[in-house]
């Protein structure tokens, strides 16, 4: 079993629509939880950052995280065309090797059509 | 900011010849990652630099694979002899000195091992 599951999609939604976006994890160490955004043939970027439980919302986005359940989800409101990419969560800590390694799961792809 | 350089973006090679991905991290990072990326596996980190010193190589596959960090501001991966289960996205990421810094990612080299 992989320690982060992923589903790969893809995900294909009209422009306008909700996106959720789901992670599991069997790992109750992890402490931080990043979703990241990669276009095509790019690198990955971070697009959000929570630590522990709870929400952190950043203009149309949202970022959820239950750790008693071990999800974590983001939500893309009012999606457009230019969200289309892959999207990729991320989990890390407690550091036990004196660094923030990151540990990522499958990725997402969506697509936004117009 | 020029943001993490990386070269070449692809490479085509024949089974048994050695391969040299570059990377140039952001100036002032002190920490230096390389990831692999392909469909069945997604993002692995392959080994973590702090300081120009390996600290994790512990993702790295087996011997075939080397990477160095000779100063600052320069990387390279080294895979020899190459085959074509090595053929992935390869990524180099940099980071600041705060452990919970962000990772920056470069666009990447394409490596087909034919």
């Amino acid at each position: 079993q992989k320690e982060v599951e992923q589903d790969p999609g893809p995900l294909s939604v009209p422009e306008g629509a909700i996106v959720s976006l789901n992670c599991t994890y069997s790992n109750s160490a992890f402490q931080y939880f990043m979703w990241y955004r990669q276009y095509s043939r790019k690198g990955p970027e971070l697009l959000m950052y929570t630590y522990s439980s709870g929400n952190k919302e950043d203009g149309r986005f949202t970022a959820q995280v239950d750790k008693s359940s071990k999800y974590i989800s983001l939500f893309i409101r009012d999606s457009q065309p230019s969200d289309s990419a892959t999207y990729l969560c991320a989990m890390s800590g407690p550091f036990s090797g004196g660094y923030n390694k990151l540990i990522f799961g499958a990725g997402t792809r969506l697509a936004v059509h117009p | 900011d020029a943001g993490v350089i990386q070269s070449p973006r692809h490479e085509v090679t024949e089974m048994g010849q050695e391969v040299t991905l570059r990377c140039k991290p952001i100036s002032g990072h002190n920490s230096l990652f390389w990831y692999r990326q392909t469909m069945m596996r997604g993002l692995e980190l392959l080994i973590y630099f702090n300081n120009n010193v390996p600290i994790d190589d512990s993702g790295m596959p087996e011997d075939r694979f080397s990477a160095k960090m000779p100063n600052a501001s320069f990387s390279t991966l080294k895979i020899q002899p190459s085959e074509p289960r090595d053929s992935a996205v390869y990524f180099c990421a940099s980071t600041g000195t705060s452990i919970l810094e962000t990772q920056y990612f470069g666009p990447g080299t394409r490596l087909l091992v034919l």
